[in-house]
């Protein structure tokens, strides 16, 4: 099932600019992750925050969770054609072993 | 570096073939997962395994099955391949609840 809802779909800026994504769940989690995925490829694992984090960095990567309105957001600094991609929020809650990923944002980076 | 592979990255059948696609990970991980990707949809899970012969139903188990004899090897099974199960198949591996690590992929096309 889809818990994460991520928004916007689609964003598109220009090389330099910021680039923030939001995602949103439904239930009490444990950890919240972030993946990039590359056109035609696997996900790659970029940050994990967990449930007691309220922000974490990561080079030009910043997360920030919070937790009372159910929402995270994923900041790419000096953003780079090289980041266009899409970018997934996944959640593991309780004792559950699988993740729960959400329907991803398309970041495209305009050279 | 974990390392998930895939069997093959294309893959095209005919309606009614039974399908194999393999996932292979070097590092030892406990649970591996099937997932489907499509347009809109996101990632949905079909199947997962926590051990050796173990296998849980995912989200969306109905017309696949798995086997998992070996624990770096997760098989994903189409018994009778329908034109719905064209889609992009990805393969994950991890140690716990939090971090997967994903194969490349299968673009899978049932004609």
């Amino acid at each position: 099932s889809q818990q994460g809802e991520e928004d916007p779909q689609a964003l598109s800026i220009q090389e330099g600019e910021n680039a923030t994504m939001n995602c949103s769940y439904k239930t009490s989690i444990n950890n919240l992750q972030w993946y990039r995925q590359n056109s035609g490829r696997g996900l790659v694992h970029l940050i994990l925050i967990r449930s007691n984090e309220r922000e974490k960095h990561s080079g030009r990567l910043r997360v920030t969770l919070d937790t009372s309105k159910k929402s995270s957001s994923l900041l790419i600094t000096a953003s780079r054609a090289a980041d266009t991609a899409s970018y997934f929020c996944a959640t593991d809650s309780g004792s559950a072993r699988q993740l729960t990923f959400g329907s991803g944002t398309q970041l495209t980076v305009l050279p | 570096d974990v390392k998930v592979t895939q069997s093959s990255r294309y893959l095209v059948k005919r309606t009614g073939e039974k399908v194999f696609l393999e996932c292979v990970q070097d590092m030892d991980h406990e649970n591996m997962f099937w997932y489907r990707q499509d347009p809109g949809l996101g990632l949905r899970l079909i199947y997962f395994s926590y051990d050796v012969k173990m296998k849980e139903k995912g989200d969306i188990p109905e017309g696949y099955s798995v086997s998992r004899e070996k624990k770096e090897r997760f098989s994903l099974i189409l018994e009778s391949a329908s034109t719905n199960q064209t889609s992009m198949y990805l393969c994950a591996s991890s140690l716990g609840p939090k971090t997967q690590y994903f194969g490349p992929g299968t673009r899978l096309l049932v004609l």
